[in-house]
């Protein structure tokens, strides 16, 4: 159980476009999904919390506005880098916590992350 | 402020036994996380501690200490499939894990 699908895994695009990615849970409901961004050799990086049916929150540094980000039902997060230029090649990893009380409220369920090539 | 630290590197022999340490200074504490992460993937749930003492899953076990502030991972008959990143993670009141930047373990035959 406890399954976070994400897609595509990778992707290449030319700059100036928009990429959008898809995280899943797949067996779960999950009441918040957290995006993050994983550079080489580099310890993840927490951009953004999203809560299914409102806001996200984004953390600070994290331009709003270029990495939009929907939380339309409890099972499905979109991330869209807009406008993605070269700096924004990264891995993208979304992880997924269950709606539920105690370990499972706390556990973050990772999806498999995607990686994002802008040329 | 916020603030975890482990160990960058560490390396260790195959069949051997290695212990991963994690201190951390958090406002509020709401459980610790172990994570791994394998070179070019996401991490992984590895255990999740809450009160004082060790838990046993396996050949991976995890203690921890809240009076000092204090975790370990300890990882027995290490094989060559362990060579990843393993990442402690703490959950303040908030939803929002604290996140080490993770510990580098190098298996050799």
């Amino acid at each position: 159980g406890a399954v976070v699908s994400q897609h595509p895994s990778w992707v290449i695009c030319k700059s100036g476009t928009s990429v959008k990615i898809e995280c899943r849970s797949l067996d779960f409901q999950a009441t918040t999904m957290f995006w993050y961004r994983q550079f080489p050799k580099q310890s993840l990086m927490l951009m953004a919390t999203s809560n299914e049916g409102s806001k996200a929150t984004y953390e600070q540094g994290v331009e709003k506005d270029k990495f939009l980000i929907n939380h339309a039902s409890l099972t499905l997060s979109t991330l869209t880098v807009t406008s993605a230029h070269p700096e924004d090649s990264s891995f993208y990893i979304c992880s997924a916590r269950l709606a539920g009380l105690g370990i499972e409220q706390e556990t973050q369920y990772f999806g498999p992350g995607t990686r994002l090539l802008v040329l | 402020g916020q603030n975890i630290d482990q160990p960058t590197e560490m390396t260790a022999t195959e069949g051997a036994i290695v212990q991963i340490n994690c201190t951390y200074q958090t406002s509020g504490f709401n459980g610790l996380f172990w994570y791994q992460q394998h070179a070019g993937e996401a991490p992984t749930f590895l255990s999740y501690n809450v009160l004082d003492g060790l838990e046993e899953k396996g050949r991976f076990s995890s203690f921890l200490s809240r009076s000092k502030g204090y975790s370990y991972l300890l990882l027995k008959e290490l094989q060559m499939k362990d060579s990843a990143s393993y990442l402690c993670a703490v959950a303040p009141p908030s939803y929002q894990l604290i996140w080490g930047a993770g510990t580098k373990l190098i298996i050799k035959p």
